[in-house]
């Protein structure tokens, strides 16, 4: 079945250091990809999407590239704020990419924190 | 933007009490909502899908006769937690889809403890 598999964390990193966060998922159907994020006490938020193979989602400096050959939609940014601590999820939709977003399979989070 | 409102926020109750939380889109109309239940530092687990006018899909393992989902309008499903006990205690967080095909809007969720 569908799954996704993220990095375990948890990550502490001081501010305006590099971040990656890896995700890796199963190869089955042509999923649409996407980070989520979680503040504390709060619902998920979008972050970022991609829906075909090497498409790159960018949003708030954060970016991920939907990479097929590696089955992976690592994220990345270059230089964390103290803003930025949150859980990030990982989730991959149960559709072939593209004009519609079905049941979602989230990896297992990663809590970032980033200190000044 | 796409606003999922979610109520309650945080209920406490005692043993034994059913407990209703809303799930509404305020400015779209969602066909399909789907609820989440998550455990502290875990991820997020679908319980069921619920489309407008029809009966709720529930994952494996969640009972339907506990977890009620009511999706009577474009607008609003319900998820009812009937007779909870300690063990239902969770973060339940619902999420929309669109009619226009975008990605799920999330709810800022509920936080259920039962005493």
């Amino acid at each position: 079945g569908d799954s996704v598999t993220q990095m375990e964390g948890p990550v502490t990193l001081s501010e305006e250091a590099f971040l990656t966060i890896n995700c890796t998922y199963t190869a089955t159907g042509y999923p649409s990809l996407f980070w989520y994020v979680q503040y504390p006490g709060e619902g998920l938020q979008l972050l970022l999407k991609a829906t075909k193979a090497d498409d790159k989602g960018s949003n708030k400096g954060f970016e991920a590239t939907y990479r097929k050959e590696t089955t992976s939609f690592h994220l990345e940014k270059g230089s964390v704020q103290v803003s930025d601590s949150a859980v990030y999820f990982c989730a991959r939709d149960s559709n072939a990419g593209g004009t519609s977003y079905g049941k979602l399979t989230f990896g297992q989070g990663t809590i970032l924190t980033v200190h000044p | 933007g796409a606003v999922v409102s979610q109520h309650p926020s945080r209920v406490i109750c005692k043993s034994g009490t059913s407990v209703k939380i809303e799930c509404r889109s305020l400015d779209f109309q969602a066909t399909t909502m789907f609820w989440y239940r998550q455990f502290p530092k875990q991820s997020l687990m679908l319980m069921a899908t619920s489309n407008e006018g029809s009966k709720a899909t529930y994952e494996q393992g969640v009972e339907k006769d506990k977890f009620l989902i009511n999706h009577a309008s474009l607008t609003l499903s319900t998820l009812t937690v009937t007779s909870a006990h300690p063990e239902d205690s969770s973060f339940y967080i619902c999420s929309a889809l669109t009619h226009r095909g975008q990605p799920q809007h999330f709810g800022d969720g509920t936080r259920l403890s039962i005493l």
